[in-house]
């Protein structure tokens, strides 16, 4: 069965950028028609869909964090990755790396890893 | 965006009762790609329902999804204990992805 592993620093610096790694675990990164994202939670607080990369490596962004976002895939570790740059108090959130396939909603959730912006 | 407003903000039940949870959307949705997840305390989003109606795997058949264009509904027929949770709607056929702010459901 599919899972997904959440791991970075779970404290980051105003104005620097967060680095998350989702680690997949019993399938293929590479699959066929699987898309691969980042949400998040601040605490207390409803979701939101960061980006997400294809299979083929076309990517998605949300426009309100775009400029600010980078997201790729490593398959030699099936792994991939989030990059958010200059980030703010307001990026304190629980961030999670999620899977869809095809035309599917996002049904596959990492547990989730929590980051906190603060000096 | 698309903006999915749920309503109520919370609602207040016993065990045993029928919650019905409503989601709107601000424009009609693409073929229905309107999705419920579950989430609870320190838990990830839990996917329920997907295309509007589809049961995801493993979901029990007390919890039933319909609509179509902007109004969408959730119905779980009868709420177990493990039920009380908040809920949220997502629509996934136009980017940006977005959720609605979520229902609690809450023991009465």
């Amino acid at each position: 069965q599919l899972q997904l592993q959440e791991s970075g620093p779970g404290l980051v610096k105003p104005s620097e950028t967060l680095s998350l790694t989702c680690t997949v675990s019993g399938g293929s990164i590479s699959s066929s028609s699987h898309y691969w994202g980042w949400m998040r939670q601040p605490p207390g607080k409803g979701l939101e869909w960061i980006a997400s990369i294809s299979y083929s490596g076309t990517t998605y962004f949300n426009p309100s964090l775009k400029s600010r976002v980078t997201i790729s895939v490593d398959t030699s570790k099936n792994q991939f990755s989030l990059k958010l740059s200059s980030v703010t108090a307001a990026d304190t959130a629980l961030f999670y790396c999620v899977r869809s396939v095809g035309d599917r909603p996002y049904d596959i959730w990492g547990q989730g890893t929590m980051v906190t912006v603060s000096s | 965006e698309i903006v999915l407003t749920q309503s109520p903000g919370t609602l207040s039940l016993s065990p045993g009762e029928r919650a019905t949870l409503s989601c709107r959307a601000s424009q009609s949705l693409r073929s229905s790609y309107l999705a419920w997840f579950q989430q609870k305390p320190g838990q990830a989003p839990r996917l329920l329902i997907y295309g509007a109606s589809n049961r995801a795997t493993g979901i029990p058949d007390r919890f039933s999804g319909s609509g179509s264009g902007t109004d969408f509904t959730l119905t779980i027929s009868r709420l177990e204990p493990e039920d009380f949770a908040v809920y949220y709607c997502q629509q996934y056929g136009i980017s940006p992805l977005t959720f609605g702010g979520g229902t609690k459901v809450e023991i009465k």
